[in-house]
């Protein structure tokens, strides 16, 4: 069973600190790799792609990969409260994008 | 961007009843489609993988009986949910993706099901 794993949090940080979510995929044949924003009752909205191993930068996001670890990361800098959301992690091997079950960030004014 | 438009946004119906959801891409085709559901407070899973021209590709478990796609063109996907039942009730969505199998998916706006 291929999968992705986070933590279900919630995941509470002060507005304007760093919030670090991380995800796990069990298979290693995942190419490419995604973080998607999740508000409540609302469809996923994508925030970054990311396909080789390192960090990329977009904004106050930073993704990161680690494929010997089998290993995905969301940095937000400088949170602010309109971040509150849940945040879906997903991994591509065949073009299925299979979903983590997401964590839930609040970040509090 | 890509733009995926799914409609209705939301619908009730009565228990036996058929519903049809539909998926369009504005400004881009798509050969292949997915449609996936999501359970309050759970992940989306994939239901399907409809593929223009042919027939869906279902996931485990997922009845293709009661789940009919239908993929007739490069901007029309189709999901009816046959014979509704109160377990059918949840948030479905579909998505599709402008370029290459490994680029990102984008998502309509969700069908949230109620079945009565």
């Amino acid at each position: 069973q291929k999968e992705v794993e986070q933590n279900s949090g919630p995941l509470s940080v002060p507005e304007g600190a760093i919030a670090s979510l991380n995800c796990t995929y069990s298979d290693r044949g995942s190419q490419s790799f995604f973080w998607y924003r999740q508000y409540s009752g609302k469809s996923p909205e994508l925030i970054m792609s990311i396909y080789s191993n390192g960090d990329k930068e977009d904004g106050r996001f930073t993704a990161q990969l680690n494929k010997a670890s089998q290993y995905v990361s969301l940095l937000i800098r400088d949170s602010q409260p309109s971040d509150s959301a849940t945040y879906l992690c997903a991994a591509s091997n065949t073009g299925k994008l299979i979903f983590g079950q997401g964590t839930t960030l609040q970040v509090k004014p | 961007g890509a733009v995926v438009s799914q409609h209705p946004s939301r619908v009730i119906c009565k228990s036996g009843t058929s519903v049809k959801i539909e998926c369009r891409s504005l400004d881009f085709q798509a050969t292949t489609m997915f449609w996936y559901r999501q359970f309050p407070k759970q992940s989306l899973m994939l239901m399907a993988t409809s593929n223009e021209g042919s027939k869906a590709t279902y996931e485990q478990g997922v009845e293709k009986d009661k789940f009919l796609i239908n993929h007739a063109s490069l901007t029309l996907s189709t999901l009816t949910v046959t014979s509704a039942h109160p377990e059918d009730s949840s948030f479905y969505i579909c998505s599709a993706r402008e370029g290459q199998a490994n680029s990102p998916l984008h998502f309509g706006n969700g069908t949230r099901l109620t079945v009565t």
